[in-house]
């Protein structure tokens, strides 16, 4: 009953590659994100959506790719990966009239 | 551009010390302060919030003291036990859920 899961856990891929990390919510929050933690544990948002409608897109190179097929799911795609998008990936959610935000457990990519 | 500073780095503790951990904001239009607490492998979880026109909040051991004209903020751990040893991050929202984070504090408590 995780109430934000991701999955991969851990993703280890090579340089070039297409991969993506899926999430799921069953909080039934209308609003969900991607973070980026890196190696200095730095946490930034790359993208919010609001009932599937992207709201914030931060500074982040078009090679990613968030979907949100509904509600309770946001997906990242990340085309040709490079070596610098190696970090922890998290999803989170909330009811956007809310503050609280509840996070996954993080997807650890590792590009080699 | 950090748009929230936060000190220290790293924090040591003895059991039963107190835990302090600052962090400074610029944009005035921030208007809720929380405290979100990571274990290792685990996601950032929600620890504790303030909102400016509140100077204290406590819950337990843990709470936030608010100065709006210097505008700071920091985290008091009482009592500090090992099991609070993880990474603290302060953070700040204006308006819609647009989070930012402060660098992180890891906080170790030596038994």
């Amino acid at each position: 009953d995780t109430a934000v899961s991701q999955t991969p856990k851990y993703l280890v891929t090579q340089m070039g590659n297409d991969k993506s990390i899926k999430c799921e919510q069953n909080l039934g929050h209308d609003t969900m994100y991607w973070y980026k933690q890196d190696s200095k544990k730095f946490l930034k948002i790359m993208f919010s959506y609001n009932n599937k409608e992207l709201i914030i897109n931060e500074t982040v190179p078009n090679r990613f790719s968030p979907k949100s097929p509904d509600k309770a799911h946001l997906n990242l795609h990340i085309n040709s990966l490079e070596l610098g998008d190696s970090a922890v990936y998290f999803c989170a959610s909330s009811l956007r009239q809310d503050r609280f935000l509840h996070f996954g457990n993080g997807t650890r990519l590792t590009v080699t | 551009q950090q748009q929230v500073k936060q000190s220290p780095q790293s924090l040591i503790v003895q059991k039963g010390g107190i835990s302090i951990i600052n962090c400074a904001y610029e944009n005035t239009a921030f208007d809720y302060f929380p405290w979100y607490q990571q274990f290792p492998g685990k996601g950032p979880a929600l620890l504790i919030a303030i909102r400016p026109d509140v100077s204290e909040k406590k819950e337990g051991r843990f709470t936030i003291s608010f100065n709006k004209s210097a505008k700071q903020f920091s985290l008091h751990i009482m009592d500090s036990q090992p099991g609070d040893s993880a990474t603290y991050f302060c953070a700040a929202l204006a308006g819609a859920n647009n989070l930012f984070f402060g660098t992180g504090t890891r906080l170790t408590v030596i038994p």
